[in-house]
């Protein structure tokens, strides 16, 4: 499978703990996002990443919220001390450089706080 | 004004019936506009796109209308079949921000046999 890999695809934690969403891109692909999905609700940008930078993180909350994407391994969204409005699904979605807009998303991350 | 405002919040068609869905934004510096297919429990899927230079563009039983001046964009299935009941969200961007897309809130669409 060549698509977008995230894991875990299912994650539960208690208020207070931390969580740690990854993320592989296409094969090729250098650019990486993160999209948030609450119930009912369409998808929100967070933050969009290439290897070792931070390209804009307008749409990631002030705190609690980080996300790296390193030269090597995949992209990781950390979440610490979590509470439950964060529970949502997240999605990761990547493209290559000379693609411009069109982005390709992975199977998502369902985080449910308990 | 980085609004997308989507339209209807869910739709019901019959199997071989056209469905339609609206989408209306604010921010004229937006030339890229497109549809995203969501299954329950699954990640958007890329359906078709549009640039602001053409009023048009089909790809097989699906049709992006766009009208620059009234600043709208409309999702058409032809021939819809109980396989396209899912979630439709429309987008929009621009150039220079790559893929931050900003997504309207959706509409759920069911295709009736």
């Amino acid at each position: 499978n060549a698509g977008v890999m995230q894991n875990p695809r299912h994650l539960v934690r208690r208020r207070g703990q931390e969580a740690r969403l990854r993320c592989s891109p296409m094969k090729g692909h250098s650019h990486v996002y993160w999209y948030r999905q609450l119930p009912e609700e369409g998808l929100k940008f967070m933050v969009y990443l290439q290897k070792e930078n931070i390209i804009d993180e307008s749409g990631m909350p002030k705190e609690r919220f980080s996300a790296e994407f390193p030269k090597e391994g995949p992209s990781i969204l950390r979440i610490q001390q979590v509470v439950r409005g964060d529970s949502a699904a997240y999605f990761c979605a990547s493209s290559p450089m000379e693609t411009g807009n069109t982005i390709y998303f992975g199977e998502g991350s369902w985080l449910t706080v308990v | 004004q980085q609004q997308v405002k989507q339209s209807p919040q869910s739709l019901i068609v019959q199997k071989g019936g056209i469905s339609i869905i609206n989408c209306a934004y604010e921010n004229t510096a937006f030339d890229y506009f497109p549809w995203y297919q969501q299954f329950p429990g699954k990640g958007p899927a890329l359906l078709i796109a549009i640039r602001p230079d053409v009023s048009e563009k089909k790809e097989g039983r699906f049709t992006i209308s766009f009208n620059k001046s009234a600043k709208q964009f409309s999702l058409h299935i032809m021939d819809s079949q109980p396989g396209d009941s899912a979630t439709y969200f429309c987008a929009a961007s621009m150039e220079n921000q790559g893929g931050k897309l900003i997504f309207g809130q959706g509409t759920e669409l069911s295709v009736k046999p």
